[in-house]
């Protein structure tokens, strides 16, 4: 049974903070992603990650940053928290292959910024 | 680059009323198609895709070309559909991502 888990369910921080959020996946998976997930905007890719040390640019990636040192292990990074970051972040992993592999996603990460 | 609309925010049906739930892409390539569903408090979760054309707690979707659609279909509902839905695509060139459309929620009221 394929596990991501994620280090917080909840996460309240102070705009211009600091913020890790921790993803871990016990399947060998190569991809990882992060998403966050906006009623009204659905979920949007912000970084992924298809092998240790490796990682692109999703869609919004401004004011985040990723970093992927072990394979089962893929941190969010925060450099200065700002209000608009209050979200619902989701990570995500996949086998990599010639064609799609089902993503797996963690609980998510609700994070307010005050 | 690729794109998915889901035109309703909410979608509100009786149980036992079929549903239909809409999605659009836009693609220049041939793409993967899913739908995946988030029950309440639960995770997300793959529901189906195209490519097995299964059926899934008796949900299906066709993939049209012609149109560019991938709507969710279920002939008869129940209250335990309720969720939100979310259509997303995958590339078969580049990134391995998805891009999920906005979601719509089901509501199935007895």
């Amino acid at each position: 049974d394929v596990k991501v888990t994620q280090s917080s369910r909840y996460l309240v921080k102070r705009t211009g903070e600091k913020v890790f959020l921790e993803c871990v996946q016990d399947m060998d998976h190569e991809n990882m992603f992060w998403y966050r997930q906006d009623p009204g905007l659905g979920l949007r890719l912000i970084y992924f990650s298809y092998d240790v040390k490796m990682k692109e640019k999703g869609d919004i990636p401004e004011g985040y940053s990723v970093s992927r040192e072990k394979k089962e292990r893929f941190s969010l990074i925060l450099e200065s928290a700002s209000t608009n970051q209050t979200s619902m972040y989701l990570c995500a992993s996949s086998y990599s292959g010639p064609s799609y592999n089902e993503q797996f996603f963690g609980p998510g990460t609700r994070l307010t910024v005050l | 680059a690729q794109r998915v609309t889901q035109p309703e925010k909410l979608l509100s049906v009786f149980k036992g009323a079929p549903v239909e739930l809409k999605c659009n892409y836009s693609y220049s390539g041939s793409p993967e198609l899913f739908w995946y569903v988030q029950y309440s408090r639960q995770r997300l979760q793959l529901l189906l895709r195209h490519i097995s054309r299964e059926s899934i707690k008796g949900f299906t979707a066709d993939l049209n070309k012609g149109e560019t659609s991938f709507h969710l279909k279920k002939p008869f509902a129940q209250e335990e559909d309720s969720a939100m839905y979310y259509c997303a695509l995958s590339a078969y060139t580049g990134r391995r991502a998805l891009t999920f459309g906005s979601g719509t929620r089901l509501q199935v009221q007895p």
